[in-house]
């Protein structure tokens, strides 16, 4: 049990373009999804937390507005990267918390931007 | 600013001998939680810990929570190849996880 999968693994865009990815709890409900940021030989950086129906909440230093964050259902929550710089490349992993308090995590998305 | 620190950053054993990872925070946390992360992949949750003083034992592995709630410390007893990999604290408070720098750990046959 508590599986979470994230959608694409891997994904290459240019410069400019916008990103979606997708993360969704396969058997369980998730009651608040989070974002995080992982760079190469660091540790994770908690960029949003999201809850379903609501606007997500994030971390200082993180633009909302860059990265657009939609809890639509207790299973999905997606990140849009708009507008991807090259330094915006990075493992992105979601975790999903369900009753029981404990954070699962998915496999990442490697984000790169040419 | 890491609110927990790891110690030590890397650590390479050969097989058979024993570690010990640290975690280290001035803060109290409600739980924390220990995970070993393998490259490309999202962490993988071994174990929480909730009560000051706790041990708990999976297998090989022994985690402990300071009494006070603010450290923890992870133990491997004969280590084998498959225990290579990036092992992360993370303390929880007010719903969020705070991450530590990681250790990484190489177990050579």
């Amino acid at each position: 049990g508590a599986v979470v999968s994230q959608h694409p693994s891997w994904v290459i865009c240019k410069s400019g373009t916008s990103v979606k990815i997708e993360c969704r709890s396969l058997d369980f409900q998730a009651t608040t999804m989070f974002w995080y940021r992982q760079f190469p030989k660091q540790s994770l950086m908690l960029m949003a937390t999201s809850n379903e129906g609501s606007k997500a909440t994030y971390e200082q230093g993180v633009e909302k507005d860059k990265f657009l964050i939609n809890h639509a259902s207790l299973t999905l929550s997606t990140l849009t990267v708009t507008s991807a710089h090259p330094e915006d490349s990075s493992f992105y992993i979601c975790s999903a918390t369900g009753t029981s308090g404990e954070q699962y995590f998915g496999p990442g998305t490697r984000l790169t931007v040419t | 600013t890491q609110l927990l620190e790891q110690s030590p950053q890397f650590l390479s054993i050969q097989e058979g001998e024993n570690l010990t990872v640290y975690c280290n925070s001035s803060s109290v946390f409600s739980s924390l939680q220990w995970y070993r992360q393998e490259p490309g992949e999202g962490p993988v949750l071994l174990v929480t810990v909730v009560t000051g003083g706790e041990v708990k034992k999976l297998k090989r592995l022994t985690f402990q929570f300071g009494d006070a709630r603010k450290d923890s410390s992870l133990h491997i007893t004969a280590a084998q190849p498959g225990d290579t990999g990036l092992y992360l604290c993370a303390g929880a408070r007010w719903g969020k996880l705070q991450f530590g720098a990681g250790t990484q750990v190489v177990v050579t046959p």
